[in-house]
């Protein structure tokens, strides 16, 4: 069984269109996160969520939201994509938001914006 | 300057070796975490850690919280250690280093 689910795997899309990135996590886990690994390999957190509450939310652009319908789920919405958004994203969970909790990472969707 | 620096950015290896990646911090952390990164892409959690030591299987992480540095040590590698590894900080949140990459040939 999948512990982290991500869908797609694979993104290509235009400038300017909407896409959605989902995450599903059958851990019962309260604590989920979105990250983003630029062409560098460089990971960074883009948002967290406990218990359907955001509680972290980095300096990302408000083209980006994230929606939480219950904890086992966060996606991600993306608005109007740049080709700057070209990344790969990774979902992960944690069980609570305590600091010092593993984290189980997803596969990572691959989004290319041409 | 990141918050988290690795060393060797990259290092290549003959089977059997023995590896060891470095991680330095400058912020203060809750638990430091090494990741290993899959040449496909997946990434999965090989330890977290807040003192001392911590051994699995072949792996062996060490952190010394008094100067801020912790390390990844590989014993025997062998060509399927093969992967990008990554040191991650906990704050109130994750700062993740930018990763060592290693290869090991047989």
């Amino acid at each position: 069984d999948t512990a982290v689910s991500q869908t797609p795997k694979y993104l290509v899309t235009q400038m300017g269109n909407d896409k959605s990135i989902k995450c599903e996590q059958n851990l019962g886990h309260d604590t989920m996160y979105w990250y983003k690994q630029d062409s560098k390999k460089f990971l960074k957190i883009m948002f967290s969520y406990n218990n359907k509450e955001l509680i972290i939310n980095e300096t990302v652009p408000n083209r980006f939201s994230p929606k939480s319908p219950d904890k086992a789920h966060l996606n991600l919405h993306i608005n109007s994509l740049e080709l700057g958004d070209s990344a790969v994203y990774f979902c992960a969970s944690s069980p609570g938001a305590i600091r010092g909790d593993t984290q189980y990472f997803g596969p990572g969707t691959r989004l290319t914006v041409l | 300057k990141n918050e988290v620096e690795q060393s060797p950015q990259n290092l290549t290896a003959q089977e059997g070796e023995f590896i060891t990646i470095n991680c330095s911090y400058s912020v203060g952390i809750s638990a430091l975490h090494w990741l290993q990164q899959h040449p496909g892409g997946g990434i999965v959690s090989l330890f977290m850690l807040s003192s001392g030591k911590k051994k699995h299987g072949r792996l062996i992480a060490t952190i010394n919280i008094q100067e801020k540095h912790s390390s990844l040590h590989i014993t025997a590698s062998h060509p399927r250690d093969s992967a990008v590894y990554i040191c991650a900080c906990n704050t109130d949140k994750l700062i993740f280093g930018t990763g060592t990459r290693l290869q090991v040939f047989p």
